[in-house]
């Protein structure tokens, strides 16, 4: 069975600065998705940014990049340039290819100080 | 375009009777997704409908819990005879097809409040 782990429940970091959350997971597959999704105090749940695990280039959106490492089953999402809406809880998610489970990690709770 | 709606936002049932949670997918969409997300948790899957089929419930509790999603009208959630535990935010995401990949689109969630 897939697993997902997000070893920091809380993060802090102050405006304009870089932060970097880690994830790591656990499948035997070789081929899935990996995404990171936002959760701001309205609750709504925003997708990010996402990775083909066959894809070697590390994926980019904006202010925010990951750093995968297939081998050592990482995903960490690096947001650049912390803007105060950044403020929430970010998940990590696993999702094997054929599949429809998003399988989450627990979330770390990202704090971005003026 | 309306993304995918669901409602009510909030929920408080006394232990003992039904909960029914209700969610409209995105225009053009016809798979639909549960998940529950427990206090200070992730998300878990609970069940994945196409219209009028049930495709996948592995995550559903095998008590008390049903969905379904008709030809016409939203996809329904419903929980009978609700505990305590129950009380959680439950997210509704939908896609065009399986096996997107993409991730989906969510709602805004329900929370169902058990009293």
């Amino acid at each position: 069975a897939q697993t997902v782990t997000q070893s920091q429940p809380e993060m802090s970091v102050q405006e304009a600065e870089t932060v970097t959350l880690s994830c790591t997971y656990d499948t035997s597959e070789n081929n899935y998705y990996l995404f990171w999704y936002k959760q701001p105090p309205s609750r709504q749940m925003i997708l990010v940014i996402r990775q083909e695990a066959y894809k070697q280039q590390n994926a980019t959106e904006n202010r925010f990049s990951v750093n995968f490492q297939k081998a050592a089953k990482s995903f960490s999402l690096k947001i650049s340039d912390s803007q105060l809406g950044d403020t929430a809880m970010y998940f990590c998610a696993f999702m094997k290819h054929r599949t429809d489970k998003l399988i989450f990690g627990t979330g770390t709770r990202l704090q971005v100080f003026p | 375009n309306a993304g995918v709606m669901q409602n009510p936002r909030h929920l408080v049932r006394r232990r003992g009777q039904e909960a029914r949670l209700r969610c409209s997918p995105m225009k053009g969409h016809s798979h639909v997704y549960w998940y529950r997300q427990l206090p200070e948790e992730g998300l878990k899957f609970m069940v994945y409908l196409q219209k009028e089929n049930i495709i996948d419930e592995s995550g559903m509790p095998k008590e008390r819990f049903s969905a379904e999603f008709p030809k016409e009208g939203p996809s329904i959630l419903r929980i009978q005879q609700v505990v305590r535990g129950d009380s959680a935010a439950y997210f509704c995401a939908s896609s065009r097809s399986r096996d997107e990949n993409y991730g989906y689109t969510f709602g805004s969630g329900t929370r169902l409040t058990v009293v």
